[in-house]
């Protein structure tokens, strides 16, 4: 069975520093699907990106960047100048293809980053 | 465009109610699904429709159902509640079918407390 570790459960950090989100997944798939979603206080899951396993370029969009590596089943997430306004809780999620979307995500705990003025 | 809808937003339950919570998805997509998040055990997927079909459930027990209509809106309802079911359920939609790729847009979910 699919499985998203994100072992770090809170980060805090002072503005403009530099940090990195971890995260650790476990499939039997051969083509899978990883996702970054951010929660702010809201409640409201917000997309960031979408990876399939076909493709380890890495990603980078302004202050955010993606590190995928298959060789460690890892897609990490960094966040480059940190503001305050990047305070929120990122998730990390599997979607496997075999499941043709009706399997829905499997989703990490979770990583509560707080950004410090 | 509007986002993903969900009503009501907050709602307070006594244990041996029952609760029905309502999603409308983005206008074109077809798939909904929904996920209930506590902090115990973090965000599990409850189930998804398409086309008016549950294609799969989670690891829920019975109390747990749902359903999608023609226009695409669902609803879950969850019977004879448990202290256990208090949690924020989020609703999903996503334009089409059958792929893992589906990029989920999230609705802003619904809190319930049973007390």
């Amino acid at each position: 069975a699919q499985k998203v570790t994100q072992a770090q459960t809170e980060i805090s950090v002072v503005e403009k520093e530099d940090v990195t989100l971890d995260c650790v997944y476990e499939t039997r798939d051969t083509t899978y699907y990883l996702f970054w979603y951010k929660q702010p206080p809201s409640g409201e899951l917000v997309f960031l990106i979408r990876r399939n396993s076909f493709d380890e370029q890495n990603e980078i969009s302004g202050r955010y960047s993606w590190n995928f590596q298959k060789s460690t089943s890892s897609f990490n997430f960094t966040i480059t100048a940190s503001q305050v306004v990047d305070s929120a809780v990122y998730f990390c999620a599997l979607s496997e293809e075999s499941g043709g979307g009706a399997d829905g995500l499997t989703f990490g705990k979770g990583t509560h980053l707080i950004i410090q003025p | 465009k509007a986002g993903v809808t969900q009503t009501p937003r907050y709602l307070i339950k006594t244990r041996g109610q029952q609760v029905t919570l309502s999603c409308s998805p983005i206008s074109g997509h077809r798939s909904v699904s929904w996920y209930q998040q506590t902090p115990g055990q973090g965000l599990q997927f409850l189930f998804e429709y398409f086309s008016e079909t549950q294609r799969n459930k989670g690891n829920f027990p019975g109390r747990f159902s749902g359903r999608q209509f023609s226009n695409s809106r669902s609803e879950m309802n969850v019977s004879t509640l448990e202290l256990g079911d208090s949690a924020l359920y989020l609703c999903a939609s996503s334009l089409a079918g059958y792929s893992g790729a589906n990029v989920l847009t999230f609705g802003a979910g619904s809190r319930l407390t049973v007390l």
